[in-house]
């Protein structure tokens, strides 16, 4: 089983759609999450971090639920420009500060 | 705003070659990690370095040897390559002493490595 799980979608969605992304983690001693988003054969690229109060970057929504170990990011208002594969990373805690990356989820954005 | 560096964005070898790549971080990041992403696989961590010391290891091959340089940055050695060393090698940065627990990492645009 995979650290770090993901819906690999793909999610084909309409302009203006709201659309959410749910992650799950298996080690507790997680420390610090992020999303990133990924365009195809492109470098990885901070999308926002998530913290344990929920926060919101203008379209983008993070929360993060430590009990259920859960990350979800929920993007309101979809643009065509959105169309990527987003990766949901955590750190665990301690001295190691590699990230751990799920496997994605494919968004695409439809005219 | 600056971003982190890696050259060369392409490089094609021959099994049983070596390769080096190389990073070149975020000024005043101090902190240099490696991954690899294969085909449709998502990044793996390889090995990463603060203040010019190995920090962590991941799953980086004993063919691999890595080190961080006075100015920060890291050049990743490849012996031996193998096909399924083709591969995205992303070299990531970040600061070590902000203060701040998250730390994010800055990808630098990769290297595609093709070993044929």
């Amino acid at each position: 089983r995979k650290e770090v799980e993901q819906d690999p979608g793909p999610f084909n969605v309409p302009e203006g759609a709201t659309v959410a992304f749910n992650c799950t983690y298996s080690n507790s001693a997680s420390q610090s999450f992020f999303w990133y988003r990924q365009d195809c054969r492109k470098e990885p690229k901070l999308l926002m971090s998530v913290y344990s109060s929920g926060n919101e970057d203008g379209r983008f929504t993070a929360q993060l639920n430590r009990a259920s170990q859960y990350i979800s990011l929920l993007i309101r208002d979809s643009k065509l420009s959105d169309s990527a594969t987003y990766l949901c990373v955590v750190r665990v805690s301690g001295s190691a500060r590699q990230l751990t990356f799920g496997s994605g989820t494919q968004l695409t954005v439809l005219p | 705003a600056a971003g982190v560096i890696q050259s060369p964005r392409h490089l094609i070898k021959e099994k049983r070659e070596t390769a080096t790549l190389k990073c070149y971080p975020i000024p005043r990041h101090d902190i240099v990690y490696w991954y690899q992403q294969g085909p449709g696989q998502d990044p793996q961590f390889l090995i990463s370095f603060y203040e010019k010391m190995q920090s962590d290891k991941g799953s980086i091959p004993d063919r691999f040897s890595a080190q961080q340089f006075s100015d920060y940055h890291s050049e990743l050695n490849m012996s031996s390559l193998e096909l399924g060393d083709s591969a995205l090698y992303f070299c990531a940065s970040s600061q070590g002493a902000s203060g701040r627990v998250v730390n994010e990492q800055f990808f630098g645009p990769g290297t595609r490595l093709t070993v044929l």
